[in-house]
Formats: structure tokens, sequence, C-alpha cells
């Protein structure tokens, strides 16, 4: 089963909006990983964060991790048309090496 | 520039008529993975390769097969294809060592196969 789930399943907003998805997961992990998949295509590694982290930085994206309440959240800041794509995270734990478990991501729409 | 390629990009294949999928890296990652994705859904992981080692998911069916035969390369197999398994193949690699946690994956573009 998977492991991630993620919310909204949709989300629409104007250019120059942010853009907040949610990611829950139900056991221990060790670290959590945000892709992203353009339509039709394979998916693009935008952030891992390890579970001793709390918050990561990559240009205008932030991932935030709250181990506690197993969840964590992709920020992207001053959304571009471009970005309009469906958004994955995967969790990665011990048992598990070298494997990651990935939600049913989030779609989003940028709208010029 | 370093990358995962996946060949063909699109398949088309007749229902039962066994099926090939390739997909090789010169990332030079230890870890291949195939999986399997459906319109609107996740990513199902079929089985990964650690090395040489093969591991496949507990409900993988029997049809899907996968051969590693060095460290660049990795097919996907499928016996006999039905209809349910017209989908998107996704190969990635990632870097990984035994007992850690898994790394981040560099997926290739994907093939389409469509089961007429």
């Amino acid at each position: 089963s998977q492991q991630g789930e993620e919310d909204p399943q949709a989300l629409s907003i104007q250019e120059g909006e942010n853009a907040t998805m949610n990611c829950s997961y139900k056991t221990s992990i060790n670290n959590l990983q945000w892709y992203r998949q353009n339509s039709g295509r394979g998916l693009v590694h935008l952030i891992l964060i390890r579970s001793n982290e709390r918050e990561k930085h990559s240009g205008r994206l932030r991932v935030t991790l709250d181990t506690s309440k197993k969840s964590s959240s992709l920020l992207i800041t001053a959304s571009r048309a471009a970005d309009t794509a469906s958004y994955f995270c995967a969790t990665g734990a011990n048992t598990n090496a070298g494997k990651s478990t990935f939600g049913d991501g989030t779609t989003l729409t940028v709208k010029p | 520039d370093a990358m995962v390629i996946q060949n063909p990009r699109y398949q088309v294949t007749q229902f039962g008529k066994p099926v090939t999928l390739s997909c090789s890296q010169t990332l030079n990652h230890n870890v291949m993975y195939w999986y399997q994705q459906k319109s609107s859904q996740a990513p199902k992981l079929l089985f990964h390769y650690y090395d040489k080692d093969f591991n496949n998911e507990a409900d993988t069916p029997d049809n899907f097969q996968s051969r590693r035969p060095n460290t660049s390369f990795c097919f996907l197999d499928i016996r006999s294809p039905g209809l349910g398994d017209a989908a998107m193949y996704l190969c990635a690699t990632s870097r990984g060592q035994a007992g850690a946690f898994s790394y981040e994956q560099y997926f290739g573009p994907g093939t389409r196969l469509t089961v007429t």
C-alpha cells in the first residue's frame, strides 16, 4: 500500500500566487522526497529532507517536515505557468534500503 | 550529460504478444528500478536491483520479469501483456548502500505501452 497521501488532489491558482501541497504518511521514515512530473514525462527530483531536518529551501521551493505529525508540506512561491505539473511525495525508511514509496500526487495548474 | 534513457518512448503491442522495454543509464548508479504508472496514479514499484540482487515486490504479477545484464542496462519483459498492462513504465536509478536509507531517484522519460 502507498505510504504517502497528498492533499489536495488538485490545485488551481493564478500565476504569481503561492501553492501549498501537503503529504501525510503512516510509519517512521528516514527521509521524504518531493518530485515533479510534467504530463507524459518522467519524474524529476526536487528536494530531499531528512528526518532530523525541519525545513529546507531550494530556489522558490520550501519544504517542511513534522515527524511528530507525520506530515510534510511543499510550498512553491511566486508560481509560474511552467510549474503546472503533478507533484509527488515519496518516503524512505530504514527497512527499505534504496526504495521510496510514492503518494498519489497533487495536480497543480497555474493559470497565466 | 549523465542521464537515464528509455527505449522506445512509445510501444504498441498485441494482447498476449511478449514485449521488452529497455533502460540504460550513464550515472553509474548501483540501484535500478522499474515502476508502472497508470493515468492519474502514483508510480507503483514493480521491482528493483541493488547491484545484481533482484528484489521483486510481493504484488508484482509473474507476467513481469526483469534482467540486468550489467550496471548500465536493465530490461522489463512482459511475457503476455493484457489490456490492464497498458500504462507508462518508468525506469529510475539511485545510489544505494546496504542497510542505508533511500537516496534520490533519477527517472527516465518513460515508455508508454499500449495493448491492442
